[in-house]
């Protein structure tokens, strides 16, 4: 079966600190993952994908297939990280995604 | 800049009411989604449509309905409301055929069934 798993439901870290969100998958072809950021008021957007392999706002992500993980990293954190962030597993050809339940991140000063 | 509007911010409705959410993208995509998004749940695929006129269910179909009439507006139908649909509901849609193609998504319906 499908499945992606982000066991923390909120995160909260000091600014500065790094700061790493897991995310788990299950999945029985090639995955290809995503992580999704809202940030308050704001829409639902792409943050980054595995396999562009960019660092987007000083975060990264590293598939893992032997550990079936897709952890976000950013080794500073900053107050404007402050958000939903959701992993997401692309499930079929017609580009559907399977999202996880998500994190919230917290920043404080 | 690809945008993607939702007919409502926040929706009150009764019991047993049908209840329509509109969603409209001005990018020509092909692709359009409903999701619902609840707190420790995350996005659930309601329905998804690859084409004009062409619908699948996603992972909750069940007492929603969807329509699909022209390329940029994709309905979501409650046809008859209950309290537990209380949720936020997003709209998306992507690009292209096959594969991956990034999912731009509306504000969101707050909607609450009374």
């Amino acid at each position: 079966a499908q499945r992606v798993t982000q066991p923390e439901k909120l995160l909260s870290v000091f600014k500065g600190a790094p700061v790493e969100l897991k995310c788990n998958y299950s999945y029985s072809g090639s995955p290809e993952l995503f992580w999704y950021v809202q940030y308050s008021r704001q829409r639902l957007q792409l943050l980054l994908r595995h396999i562009s392999r960019e660092s987007i706002k000083g975060f990264t992500a590293d598939l893992n297939k032997g550990e079936t993980s897709f952890h976000l990293k950013k080794p500073f954190a900053q107050e404007e990280d402050s958000a939903m962030y959701y992993c997401a597993l692309l499930t079929d050809s017609w580009g559907k995604l399977q999202f996880g339940a998500g994190t919230q991140v917290v920043v404080t000063p | 800049d690809v945008k993607v509007t939702q007919s409502s911010r926040y929706l009150v409705k009764r019991t047993g009411e049908k209840v329509f959410l509109e969603c409209v993208q001005d990018m020509d995509h092909e692709n359009m989604f409903w999701y619902r998004q609840d707190p420790g749940l995350g996005l659930r695929l309601i329905y998804f449509s690859y084409d004009v006129k062409m619908k699948e269910k996603g992972d909750i179909p069940e007492g929603y309905s969807v329509s699909r009439e022209k390329k940029e507006r994709f309905s979501l139908i409650l046809e008859s409301a209950s309290t537990n649909q209380t949720s936020m509901y997003l709209c998306a849609s992507s690009g292209g055929r096959g594969g991956y193609n990034e999912q731009f998504f509306g504000p969101g319906t707050r909607l609450t069934v009374l």
